[in-house]
């Protein structure tokens, strides 16, 4: 049983340009988490997503941050004109629908210059 | 504002020594705890979690001891081996269907062989 797919793993961007980062549940996990962690801190939440649904996004930055979870395929968290700040480790966790325990991906790590 | 938070930042154990990494929460809301380990470059591995109607879960190796008066958790790890040099994250989390997780600022434990 595959666990959390994130893809890429490492991804470079020049400032002002659009990152956009992947993530495949594990099978049959309806429910998808998304945090980043800045370098030797702990993971913030940033948005929670269902199938289709956006249920909680409080800790998304309120601009060029968007994430979906379409019936098909990955779920995207795309960041729109990014800036240096922006430089993190995006991680994304699943669980199942019956569940709250939340099994983490392998992240991925944004670096913009 | 919810928080949770650790008392020690790095703790040194020789091999073999239990290991005690603690961890202090400040929403009496929260009733479900977890404990995840990472490695450096890797996601957090689920470790251990516990409900708020417990105060003692063991796995193996580990225990997790919560004391809801203090509003404490701790983590146990039994006879500490290399393996387990790691940044340890307690979180949190409100089982009422938001399920976004708090996490502390991180424990890292090394091990001395």
């Amino acid at each position: 049983n595959a666990g959390v797919m994130q893809n890429p793993r490492h991804l470079v961007r020049r400032r002002g340009q659009e990152a956009r980062l992947r993530c495949s549940p594990m099978k049959g996990h309806s429910h998808v988490y998304w945090y980043r962690q800045l370098p030797e801190e702990g993971l913030k939440f940033m948005v929670y997503l269902q199938k289709e649904n956006i249920i909680d996004e409080s800790g998304m930055p309120k601009e060029r941050f968007s994430a979906e979870f379409p019936k098909e395929g990955p779920s995207i968290l795309r960041i729109q004109q990014v800036v240096r700040g922006d430089s993190a480790a995006y991680f994304c966790a699943s669980s199942p629908p019956s569940g709250v325990e939340q099994y983490f991906g392998p992240g991925t790590r944004l670096t913009v210059t | 504002g919810e928080s949770v938070g650790l008392h020690l930042p790095t703790l040194s154990v020789q091999e073999g020594d239990n290991s005690i990494i603690n961890c202090a929460y400040s929403n009496s809301a929260s009733d479900y705890f977890i404990w995840y380990k990472q490695e450096s470059g890797k996601g957090p591995q689920f470790i251990i979690d516990i409900r708020s109607n417990m105060d003692k879960r063991q796995g193996q190796r580990v225990t997790v001891l919560l004391n809801k008066t203090v509003k404490h958790l701790s983590l146990q790890i039994a006879a500490t081996q290399p393996g387990d040099s790691a940044v340890y994250f307690c979180a949190e989390s409100m089982d009422t269907g938001r399920r976004a997780l708090t996490f502390g600022s991180g424990t890292r434990l090394q091990v001395q062989p």
